[in-house]
């Protein structure tokens, strides 16, 4: 069965340091997604993304963050200048078509800002 | 905003039992609901999906309910079994928006053996 990838699996920066945390969806799914998870609390939405912008984002995702579909398959979340809150699990996710389809996510980045 | 509260942090049922977990919801009536299953250090996976026209969706050993008068989904395991240990997550769409899916903070189920 297809599945997201994310790579890398965890991420260790300094804080300002910019970080990339990259994703590849499903081929054929049309929506993709940015969740944040901090430890021990609950999946929190950050972003979506549909024909090739920003459909939706929370007040988690400020100017500090940013989404690009580079190519035809990646799907990657910049962090400009890192904190020491940004510090969390980061999971992609994507779905296709029909209101309701499943999300399907990756087994996350841990990133770790210190 | 809509909120979603899973009552239990933690549930412990003894094997062979019937887990039975609760997703409430505070404003609009969502279109859908979905429950996911999240393992340590993984991201969380599809189980099921319910309409808010269904009463009750059933896989396997799964069956989920939704009650839109009580803003609740059920969500039951039965001949419940270790390999069932996980957090368990609710999720809806937010004001009705397919690109926005929120989740509940989720319950962590224990099957004791």
């Amino acid at each position: 069965e297809p599945e997201v990838t994310q790579t890398p699996s965890h991420q260790v920066t300094q804080m300002g340091q910019e970080v990339i945390l990259r994703c590849v969806p499903i081929s054929n799914h049309l929506y993709f997604y940015w969740y944040r998870q901090i430890l021990g609390q609950k999946v929190e939405f950050l972003v979506s993304f549909y024909n090739n912008e920003i459909s939706e984002k929370s007040e988690i995702f400020d100017d500090q963050f940013s989404v690009e579909r580079p190519d035809g398959s990646n799907f990657t979340l910049k962090i400009r200048s890192t904190k020491l809150e940004d510090s969390a699990m980061y999971f992609c996710a994507s779905k296709g078509q029909g209101t309701g389809s499943p999300l399907h996510f990756g087994n996350g980045t841990r990133l770790t800002v210190t | 905003s809509q909120k979603i509260e899973q009552n239990s942090e933690a549930l412990n049922i003894q094997e062979g039992k019937t887990a039975t977990l609760t997703c409430n919801y505070t404003n609009y009536s969502p279109a859908y609901l979905q429950w996911y299953r999240q393992d340590p250090g993984r991201g969380p996976v599809f189980l099921l999906l319910i309409r808010e026209n269904e009463k009750e969706k059933r896989k396997e050993r799964l069956k989920v309910t939704f009650d839109t008068t009580l803003k609740q989904s059920l969500f039951h395991i039965t001949a419940s079994q270790p390999a069932d240990s996980a957090t368990y997550l609710c999720a809806l769409d937010w004001e009705n928006r397919d690109d926005k899916i929120i989740f509940g903070k989720g319950t962590r189920l224990h099957i004791l053996p």
